[in-house]
């Protein structure tokens, strides 16, 4: 199985900061990335998909990158409602894998 | 807007099937090009995927499950199902249905989710 890390595993930050949180791949998975938000009590909410296409809806401060092993998801100016729980997920291979997930909460 | 909802009992005991269903709304089962997948979630801890299966009937599981688990659609009702067989304090968790949505150049992501149905395993 593909192990997906995330670091941090949480993070204080700002209102108006920038976030940057990676997720690193035990193989190689090219593109095949995807990033999840989640609330506490909801479930998750896709974010961004094929490592750096944004999903409809979601605003535009969210951005992904990377390739290969090593992805990042940056918040570019962290908003209140942004404070929630971040996965990523390959879907190079089965099983799918998650991150274990970095929590971002207020300063 | 296609909204999936979970349903099934909250309550398992120790060696017994689990068994749950999610329904399809405001779009058909059988429309696109999908998959319909299971994932769950412990308390406090991350996801995993349970697996999936293809309006065809055909299913990939998850190996750490696969002697436990089936999952199966009925098209008649735009439903689909999970079950999973003798089940222990592990199995606790939040389980979710999800459609798996499969793009270009065989992308795949997760989206929307179930809201999510809590399952305990105890006597």
């Amino acid at each position: 199985d593909i192990q997906m890390t995330q670091s941090p595993s949480s993070l204080s930050a700002s209102v108006g900061d920038r976030v940057i949180i990676t997720c690193r791949a035990s193989q190689s998975i090219s593109s095949y990335l995807n990033w999840y938000q989640q609330k506490p009590g909801k479930a998750p909410k896709l974010l961004i998909y094929a490592a750096s296409s944004l999903q409809s809806g979601v605003p535009s401060r969210f951005s992904g990158s990377g390739s290969g092993t090593d992805f990042t998801l940056t918040i570019s100016s962290l908003q209140r409602e942004d404070f929630a729980t971040y996965h990523c997920q390959q879907s190079y291979t089965t099983p799918r894998t998650f991150g274990q997930g970095t929590k971002v909460e207020i300063k | 807007q296609v909204q999936l909802q979970e349903s099934g009992p909250g309550l398992v005991k120790p060696s017994q099937t689990l068994s749950l269903t999610c329904t399809v709304s405001s779009g058909s089962i059988r429309s696109g090009n999908y998959y319909w997948s299971w994932i769950r979630q412990p308390a406090g801890k991350g996801l995993e995927w349970i697996g999936h299966i293809y309006t065809s009937g055909s299913t990939n599981y998850n190996s750490s499950l696969k002697s436990r688990v089936t999952i199966s659609v009925d098209t008649s009702k735009n439903q689909f199902s999970l079950k999973l067989s003798s089940v222990t304090a592990a199995d606790t968790a939040m389980y979710y249905c999800a459609r798996t949505v499969v793009g270009q150049t065989r992308y795949t992501w997760f989206d929307p989710w179930g809201q999510g149905t809590l399952v305990t395993v105890s006597s």
